[in-house]
């Protein structure tokens, strides 16, 4: 299985602050990799597929970038609406495996 | 706007069977895209549990594989899943979902249903 690790597991931040969050597949997984956000009690949404891709919908403020073994999930200047907890997800191979997850929290 | 609604008991005795349904409203089914199951132990992460096509063809996480099955039903635009001999760790929010395109993200979620595995 591929491993995806995520850090920091969780991150004090500011209304309009640079919020920069990190994800390391334990193999090279080309662009395969999508970001989810989560909200308390909800499902997760579909932020960023094939690395940098923003799905329909999405802030701009939302940025994703990375190959093979790196991925950076950037949030260029946090809103009210973003703190919640973000996943990252390999879709390279099977099994579909998560990061742990990374809780942007209010400073 | 596609919509998933995940159904079943909120209560499974250890050792028995959890099943679940998954009502697909707003597309249908047969119409293409695989369809999963994702579950989340509270307070913890995300684990894909598998995920079918409207023909049959599935695909099972191996760490659950032996106790899983998931099927669907196109005529009444559903898919389902079965964990047998279930114990307290998979008390958990189970998740329904739609595979994005031909990708394997996910882009549309059921609400998600808590299912507590106690006797």
């Amino acid at each position: 299985d591929i491993q995806m690790t995520q850090s920091p597991s969780s991150v004090s931040a500011s209304v309009g602050d640079r919020v920069t969050i990190t994800c390391r597949a334990s193999q090279g997984i080309s662009s395969w990799l999508a970001w989810y956000q989560q909200k308390p009690g909800k499902a997760p949404s579909l932020l960023i597929y094939a690395a940098s891709s923003l799905q329909s919908g999405v802030p701009s403020r939302f940025s994703g970038s990375g190959s093979g073994t790196d991925f950076t999930l950037t949030i260029s200047s946090l809103q009210p609406e973003d703190f919640a907890t973000y996943y990252c997800q390999q879709a390279n191979s099977f099994p579909l495996t998560f990061g742990g997850g990374t809780k942007v929290e209010i400073k | 706007q596609v919509q998933l609604q995940e159904s079943g008991p909120g209560l499974v005795k250890p050792s028995e069977t959890l099943s679940l349904t998954c009502t697909v409203s707003n597309y249908s089914i047969s119409s293409g895209y695989y369809w999963g199951w994702i579950r989340q132990p509270p307070g913890k992460g995300l684990e894909w549990i598998g995920s079918i096509y409207h023909s049959g063809n599935s695909y099972y996480n191996p760490s659950l594989k032996s106790r899983v099955t998931i099927s669907v039903d196109t005529s009444q635009n559903l898919f389902s899943l079965d964990l047998r001999s279930v114990t307290a760790a998979d008390t958990a929010v189970y998740f329904c979902a739609r595979r994005y395109s031909n990708t394997w993200y996910f882009d549309y979620w059921g609400q998600g249903t808590l299912v507590t595995v106690s006797s």
